[in-house]
């Protein structure tokens, strides 16, 4: 079963609005990964926040974790056409040494003209 | 620097046939994951190889699917017989080690469908 829920399914947004998605988790986790996918660049890894981190930035995007809730938001801010995509939360909970990331269902984003 | 490079890009085969992909994964990367991804779910681990000996395969349907990565560089998928519900992208993804802050680099997939 797949760790990670994003929410909402689908977001349709204007161009210059900020989108906001969430994905909620089960388990304890180590890291939790955002990765955008769309066709032309296919899956494309954004940005990784750990267990002990709380809020990360990465240029227009901005992640939050609440371990207490099991919860991750991404924000990207000032949205362009390019950001049109599928977005990805993915939760790595293993136990060993190696990486393990199980990926959500994922959130649609569509940037209105 | 070139990417995760994926062949074919396409694959369209009837039921109980039998179908390979090819990856061919970052120049020095020692790790090589391939991901099952269906219509409108996230990817789904099925196999990661470090250099050439297998990580993790708890996911991967053994009975029809087999992969390999001979000398620790290219790796080869393949599904014998293939079912309806093999229609899927399956992405090979490469990342330099295998730690937990390691990023994974994606191909661009084979979309496989099974008629």
């Amino acid at each position: 079963s797949q760790q990670g829920e994003e929410d909402p399914q689908a977001l349709s947004i204007q161009e210059g609005e900020n989108a906001t998605m969430n994905c909620s988790y089960k388990t304890s986790i180590n890291n939790l990964q955002w990765y955008r996918q769309n066709s032309g660049r296919g899956l494309v890894h954004l940005i990784l926040i750990r267990s002990n981190e709380r809020e990360k930035h990465s240029g227009r995007l901005r992640v939050t974790l609440d371990t207490s809730k099991k919860s991750s938001s991404l924000l990207i801010t000032a949205s362009r056409a390019a950001d049109t995509a599928s977005y990805f939360c993915a939760t790595d909970a293993g136990y060993s040494s190696a990486s393990k990331i199980i990926f959500g269902s994922g959130t649609r984003l569509s940037i209105r003209p | 620097e070139a990417g995760v490079a994926q062949s074919p890009r396409y694959k369209i085969i009837e039921k109980r046939q039998s179908v390979a992909f090819w990856c061919n994964p970052i120049s020095g990367h020692a790790t090589l994951y391939w991901y099952q991804q269906i219509l409108g779910q996230g990817p789904k681990l099925l196999i990661q190889f470090q250099n050439n000996g297998v990580v993790d395969d708890s996911q991967l349907p053994k009975d029809r699917f087999s992969a390999e990565r001979l000398k620790g560089v290219d790796s080869t998928l393949k599904i014998q017989p293939a079912k309806l519900e093999d229609s899927a992208v399956y992405l090979c993804a490469s990342s330099l080690g295998a730690t937990r802050t390691d990023t994974q680099y994606f191909g661009p997939g084979t979309r496989l469908t099974v008629l």
